[in-house]
């Protein structure tokens, strides 16, 4: 059964701050990773995609990668805004998508 | 990307009745739709998956016969929840995807309190 863990599961920083997000999963064989937003009370808003032959996706500040050998994704978030703050989501799909905790993001004016 | 409209975003019913919710892919033919449950500070758990004009998979532990789901056209999909009880409230959000299964879209969840 696929296990994805996200870390740290909060995080509190500064406004400009770059952001790290790690996402990992036990079983690499995946057809592709997606990282989400989830605001409270909300829906999910899809970041990136990131296919299983994929090393990295960018669009705009946010950039992920995918090491999909150690199973290992991180999502960046460059010169952090307060409009960031959010639950950050990532899920990697087999037959289904997977889910990983969340990491709840604040970033303080 | 493409856009998931979920309907209603929040309501509250009495203890027996049932609550149906709807999930429309507006802008792409929706082949698969997954309803998934939120509980809070929770991650999504995953009830069912749907193909147009299939009966749904349900996960382990879902019970068929109280959430029915109907997917009845490439663009929606709907769940109800039958005979309500306080322990089925829940943040219920639908996602789709389309013929590829690639990149998941979701629906803006509906908030469900039974009384």
């Amino acid at each position: 059964k696929q296990e994805v863990t996200q870390i740290p599961a909060a995080l509190s920083v500064p406004e400009g701050e770059n952001l790290v997000l790690n996402c990992s999963f036990t079983d690499s064989a995946i057809y592709n990773l997606q990282w989400f937003r989830q605001d409270p009370g909300k829906g999910l808003t899809s970041l990136l995609l990131i296919q299983s032959s994929q090393r990295e996706q960018t669009s705009g500040r946010l950039n992920a990668s995918l090491d999909k050998s150690s199973g290992r994704s991180t999502l960046y978030i460059a010169a952090s805004q307060p409009g960031d703050s959010a639950t950050y989501l990532c899920a990697v799909r087999q037959d289904k998508l997977s889910f990983g905790a969340g990491t709840t993001v604040t970033v303080r004016a | 990307g493409a856009v998931v409209s979920q309907h209603p975003s929040w309501v509250i019913c009495k203890s027996g009745t049932s609550v149906k919710i709807e999930c429309r892919s507006l802008d792409f033919q929706a082949t698969t739709m997954f309803w998934y449950r939120q509980f809070p500070k929770q991650s999504l758990m995953l009830m069912a998956t749907s193909n147009e004009g299939s009966k749904a998979t349900y996960e382990q532990g879902v019970e068929k016969d109280k959430f029915l789901i109907n997917h009845a056209s490439l663009t929606l999909s709907t769940l109800t929840v039958t005979s309500a009880h306080p322990e089925d409230s829940s943040f219920y959000i639908c996602s789709a995807t389309g013929a590829r299964l690639d990149e998941a879209f979701f629906g803006q969840g509906t908030r469900l309190t039974v009384v």
